[in-house]
């Protein structure tokens, strides 16, 4: 079975710390991808990555930066946390190209920035 | 901003109902997807629709696709109590670039 894993369910920050998000896939994907939800708002794109060491902006990149230093790793980074920052983190991986097509989603990353 | 939108955003429907759910996009796509999501849960894929197709099947799911009227709709037959959980559209526009709707939120009442 395909396995995306987030490193951590929970994390409780203070506002103005450096956070580090980090996602692992075990499927050998080209495709990563990091979404924030939030109530109402549904699942919103921050980032994605099509390869090793290349990243595109999605919708909501401000306040965010992402590194893929290897294929299977995709971190998310909030250089210095808000409050508004406070959400749901879901890392997603997928092939792509002929193969391109269904999302292998992590269980999740609460974060609260107080 | 996000391509599709769901609708309704809530639905409640008794157990053995059949539940609709419809998603509407903004522009041309290479695929349409739906995903389940169980609450604190991360996304399950259900089905994926390519824009040459108009209809699909797996299970107890039927899945429209109208690239005219840019719109899919999702049908979950004899619903069971454990269909319970949000749904969500998703579209693939190219540049490997995936985007999802608000979700629609079905209880299905035992």
């Amino acid at each position: 079975d395909v396995k995306v894993t987030q490193s951590s369910r929970y994390l409780v920050k203070r506002t103005g710390e450096k956070v580090f998000l980090e996602c692992v896939q075990d499927m050998d994907h080209e495709n990563m991808f990091w979404y924030r939800q939030d109530p109402g708002l549904g699942l919103r794109l921050i980032y994605f990555s099509y390869d090793v060491k290349m990243k595109e902006k999605g919708d909501i990149p401000e306040g965010y930066s992402v590194s893929r230093e290897k294929k299977e790793r995709f971190s998310l980074i909030l250089e210095s946390a808000s409050t508004n920052q406070t959400s749901m983190y879901l890392c997603a991986s997928s092939f792509s190209g002929r193969r391109a097509g269904e999302l292998f989603f992590g269980e999740g990353s609460r974060l609260t920035v107080l | 901003s996000q391509q599709g939108e769901e609708d309704p955003q809530a639905l409640s429907i008794q157990e053995g109902e059949n539940a609709t759910m419809n998603c509407s996009y903004k522009t041309s796509i290479n695929n349409l997807q739906w995903y389940r999501q169980n609450s604190g849960r991360g996304l399950v894929h259900l089905i994926l629709i390519r824009s040459n197709e108009r209809e699909k099947h797996s299970g107890r799911l039927r899945v429209t696709l109208d690239t005219s009227k840019k719109s899919s709709s999702l049908l979950i037959t004899a619903s069971r109590a454990a269909d319970t959980a949000s749904y969500f559209c998703a579209t693939d526009g190219g540049y490997q670039k995936v985007t999802f709707g608000i979700g629609t939120k079905l209880q299905v009442i035992p």
